[in-house]
């Protein structure tokens, strides 16, 4: 199957920016989704951003696709301690049978 | 009330026996899936199911099966249960051409 890459963890200081990568292996994904996961709880749907787009915002989030790489970022501005969490990059490689990658902890410190 | 509801939360049971997890949605979603979340590996997919009676195997369905009794509830069951099924268990529902996948708590399952 795919495999969808995400570095493991990253640490940053409360105020500053996050920028979160991943790869991805399926030229023909349709769409491509980052998801957060707090502790206890299931995956909640961040942001999303269409395969024909390059980069997409939301408020505090940044999403930029680059098609030719494979590779996907997700940047939160101001990173508040709130935003602590694993994020997941997702590929959906059809039929919304999403191909997940192993996750990014994100450890905010004040 | 959680759109999403998987029972039960936390379920601990021996090798060799049969469990089954639930999972209902009160979305009005066609599409269900079911998710196993390992530490360092994310999510892979068990099983998904676009109405009840279209089932299909995801990446890793050996060892589990699933019924969809109705549009609203999708189950998976582990016939005999090993050591290596343990693992955080996530059901998710979608909407028929939506982007969007919801997702419910999770059952965290250890086999011993």
């Amino acid at each position: 199957g795919e495999d969808v890459e995400q570095s493991l963890f990253l640490s940053v200081r409360e105020g500053d920016s996050s920028v979160i990568n991943c790869t991805y292996t399926d030229s023909s994904s349709t769409y491509l989704y980052w998801y957060k996961q707090e502790p206890g709880a299931g995956l909640q749907l961040l942001t999303y951003i269409f395969s024909n787009m390059d980069m997409k915002q939301d408020q505090r989030l940044t999403v930029l696709l680059n098609k030719k790489d494979k590779h996907l970022s997700l940047r939160i501005a101001d990173t508040q301690t709130g935003d602590s969490a694993i994020y997941f990059c997702a590929e959906d490689t059809g039929r919304r049978a999403l191909t997940f990658g192993s996750g990014t902890r994100l450890q905010v410190q004040p | 009330d959680a759109d999403v509801t998987q029972t039960p939360r936390n379920r601990i049971t021996k090798t060799g026996k049969r469990i089954m997890l639930e999972c209902s949605q009160t979305k009005g979603h066609d599409r269900m899936y079911w998710y196993r979340q390992d530490p360092g590996l994310g999510l892979r997919l068990i099983y998904y199911s676009f109405d009840v009676k279209d089932i299909n195997k995801g990446e890793i369905s050996d060892g589990y099966s699933v019924s969809r009794q109705a549009q609203a509830k999708f189950s998976l069951s582990l016939e005999s249960a090993i050591p290596n099924q343990t693992a955080l268990y996530f059901c998710a529902t979608g909407d028929r051409g939506g982007e969007k996948l919801f997702f419910g708590s999770g059952t965290q399952l250890s086999v011993l």
